[in-house]
């Protein structure tokens, strides 16, 4: 699986669009970006993933480089609840569900309000 | 949010007692996984489930077992706690299809072995 850096920390305003970024300049072509978050002390929480396109849907919009080495998150209107921990991860779809998830160090996005 | 409950939520145990974790799911989904999360560590899979009575390890499995005996239930075995095992266990489920790394998660069991 291609590495993913990320910022350690963020900061962002409430009610402001979130915008976090990841870089994964080995990506290979049939490799997916995953985006997760982690809330304190809670579960992890699946946000979206992509291939090429860019992606939304009611959490996030996703959007991926042309030449796919990058991507970034974006929380369109950021809210104190999304203070979390978010994490970029590169997969090969692989059918069979036999690995499982490994987090990096992930970005540490905090909420001001 | 995705309906898994994990039970319990919290237990402190004995070395040397067996101790099981329940997942409980209400989607009906294929997959099913048991991690532990350390600080350190991260996130690291023990076991995971493709279908009732389908099971296999993960990164992580000795001192574990586990069992499907129907689609909603995928429980996690600790034979005989050690103090190496005080974790966070989460379970997560993912839907039928190729996208495996779509997994959702429950709310974790916090467990103490002293």
């Amino acid at each position: 699986d291609a590495k993913t850096t990320q910022p350690p920390s963020m900061d962002c305003a409430e009610g402001r669009a979130a915008n976090l970024p990841c870089n994964h300049s080995t990506i290979s072509g049939n490799e997916y970006v995953y985006w997760y978050r982690q809330i304190h002390s809670q579960g992890p929480q699946y946000i979206i993933h992509g291939l090429k396109n860019n992606e939304t849907n009611e959490m996030a919009s996703l959007i991926i480089t042309e030449d796919r080495k990058s991507s970034t998150l974006i929380l369109p209107h950021a809210t104190l609840r999304d203070t979390a921990v978010y994490y970029c991860i590169v997969r090969v779809n692989s059918g069979g569900g036999a690995d499982g998830l490994t987090f990096g160090k992930g970005t540490h996005l905090i909420i001001q309000p | 949010d995705a309906g898994i409950t994990q039970s319990p939520r919290h237990k402190v145990t004995e070395t040397g007692t067996p101790v099981t974790l329940r997942c409980h799911q209400t989607e009906n989904h294929r997959y099913m996984y048991w991690y532990r999360q350390d600080p350190g560590h991260g996130l690291r899979l023990i076991h995971y489930s493709y279908g009732v009575k389908d099971t296999d390890k993960g990164e992580v499995s000795d001192g574990y077992s586990v069992s499907r005996s129907k689609t909603e239930d995928f429980l996690l075995t600790l034979e005989s706690a050690t103090s190496s095992q005080t974790s966070v266990y989460f379970c997560a489920i993912s839907p039928t299809s190729r996208t495996n790394y779509e997994q959702y998660f429950g709310p974790g069991t916090r467990l103490t072995v002293t």
